[in-house]
């Protein structure tokens, strides 16, 4: 059973700190999502890594894949309120399985 | 990326009584599948839902608590049976990300559900 540990589990943060989240496991994974879900919606897909070592941009948030694809981290500069979610990472094992395994999640707050 | 709507968004329920859950999809999608997120809990896996053949169950989820159908590529249904104060979640479907090599998923709004 492939597990992903997801630190950490809550973070309160004021406005334009900068964060960072970690994804952990024992575990290769094929790729590896990060999803916001905000109170009352559903997960919303931010990014998907697939290349070990890769490093993906989304305006304030950087995405990184480690080199042996066992984990991953989010970073994100200049927090603002609107940052403010619930931040999960979920990894795909690959080799025909659809399925993802997803982290506890990061509860974040982020305060003006 | 899909469009994934959800009914109903909210219900409250009573103990014992069964409620059906809808997922439509804009599009055609061959997998689609349905999570529980239980309050301040990530995500778990129900089961997969493929069109054409029974559904597919995780460990610790039956069928005859969860019956899902999926009549065609677009459209599928999740029952929670004889539910239980304990069923109190959002459930979820999410479709495959044909684009991006299906290992991505994307999420509908969510079922509220409460039970008293």
């Amino acid at each position: 059973t492939q597990l992903l540990e997801q630190s950490p589990q809550f973070l309160s943060i004021q406005e334009g700190e900068n964060l960072t989240v970690y994804c952990n496991s024992s575990s290769v994974f094929s790729s590896l999502q990060w999803y916001r879900q905000e109170p009352g919606e559903g997960p919303v897909l931010l990014v998907t890594v697939v290349t070990g070592g890769e490093v993906k941009k989304l305006k304030r948030l950087t995405f990184q894949f480690g080199d042996a694809r066992k984990d991953s981290s989010l970073h994100i500069t200049a927090a603002q309120p609107g940052d403010t979610g619930l931040y999960l990472c979920a990894g795909a094992a690959g080799a025909g399985s659809y399925q993802l395994t997803f982290g506890k999640g990061t509860k974040l707050s982020v305060i003006p | 990326s899909a469009v994934i709507s959800q009914k109903p968004s909210r219900d409250i329920c009573q103990r014992g009584t069964s409620l059906t859950i809808q997922c439509q999809v804009d599009s055609q999608v061959t997998m689609m599948f349905w999570y529980r997120q239980q309050p301040g809990q990530s995500l778990t896996l129900i089961a997969t839902a493929n069109q054409g053949s029974e559904a597919t169950y995780e460990s610790g989820f039956v069928i005859d608590k969860f019956p899902i159908s999926r009549p065609n590529l677009t459209f599928s249904t999740l029952t929670v049976s004889n539910m239980s104060p304990e069923d109190s979640s959002i459930y979820l479907c999410s479709v495959e990300d044909l684009a991006g090599g299906g290992e991505t998923q994307y999420f509908g709004p969510g079922t509220r559900l409460l039970v008293l």
